[in-house]
């Protein structure tokens, strides 16, 4: 069964520091990988997807992740947080029907605080 | 380009009510799915719309129903309402969740709360 985990329920930098949010899948297939930022009250926004064409992604606001197959890893990161990066992070894999693709199996989710 | 639009946006229910919930996908997206989150469960997969039918369905129980028209929009019912419903229901489309290369845009959710 695929599935995602996301190491660290919440984690704090200092605006300007690194970003780095683990997430680890479990796929028997080639995986297709997706992040995903919610602020509160919101929606899901897409920040990055990976389908197998490269395996570092960049995405929206300056984040980017890179699959690495042989530690089963998708971890997000950014170089520099800012303030307005506070908000929670899911890391979402595309379930397998038997080869079509279906529904998001997110992972529990990464709250980041970013302090002054 | 409009996004996805959930309406309402926020409901109070009591206990053994019935609820449904609306979902406005973007132009052209023929793939509906629909999502609870909960602080205890996380993200949970409900069920997926295409063209109409059903494709996929989660792991709930048979309270929990949709349906999608013509134009693509979706529709979710609870029925007999219970205090664990209370949850923030996401809608999301794609122009075909079945595509590898495709991506779900998610509504702004609809916050349900059950009293």
């Amino acid at each position: 069964a695929q599935s995602v985990t996301q190491l660290g329920s919440h984690v704090s930098v200092s605006e300007g520091a690194l970003v780095l949010l683990r997430c680890n899948y479990s796929s028997s297939v080639p995986p297709y990988l997706f992040w995903y930022v919610q602020y509160p009250n919101q929606g899901l926004q897409l920040l990055l997807k990976y389908t197998s064409a490269a395996t570092l992604v960049k995405g929206i606001n300056d984040f980017e992740a890179e699959f690495k197959k042989s530690e089963t890893s998708f971890h997000l990161t950014k170089p520099s947080a800012h303030m307005s990066d506070a908000a929670e992070y899911f890391c979402a894999v595309k379930k397998n029907y038997g080869g079509s693709q279906g529904n998001l199996i997110f992972g529990k989710g990464t709250k980041l605080s970013v302090k002054p | 380009k409009a996004g996805v639009t959930q309406t309402p946006r926020y409901l109070i229910k009591t206990r053994g009510q019935q609820v449904t919930l609306s979902c406005s996908p973007i132009s052209g997206h023929r793939s509906v799915s629909w999502y609870q989150q909960t602080p205890g469960q996380g993200l949970q997969f409900l069920f997926e719309y295409f063209s109409e039918t059903q494709r996929n369905k989660g792991n709930f129980p048979g309270r929990f129903s949709g349906r999608q028209f013509s134009n693509s929009r979706s529709e979710m019912n609870v029925s007999t309402l219970e205090l664990g419903d209370s949850a923030l229901y996401l809608c999301a489309s794609s122009l075909d969740q079945g595509l590898t290369n495709t991506e779900a845009f998610f509504g702004q959710g609809t916050r349900l709360t059950v009293v």
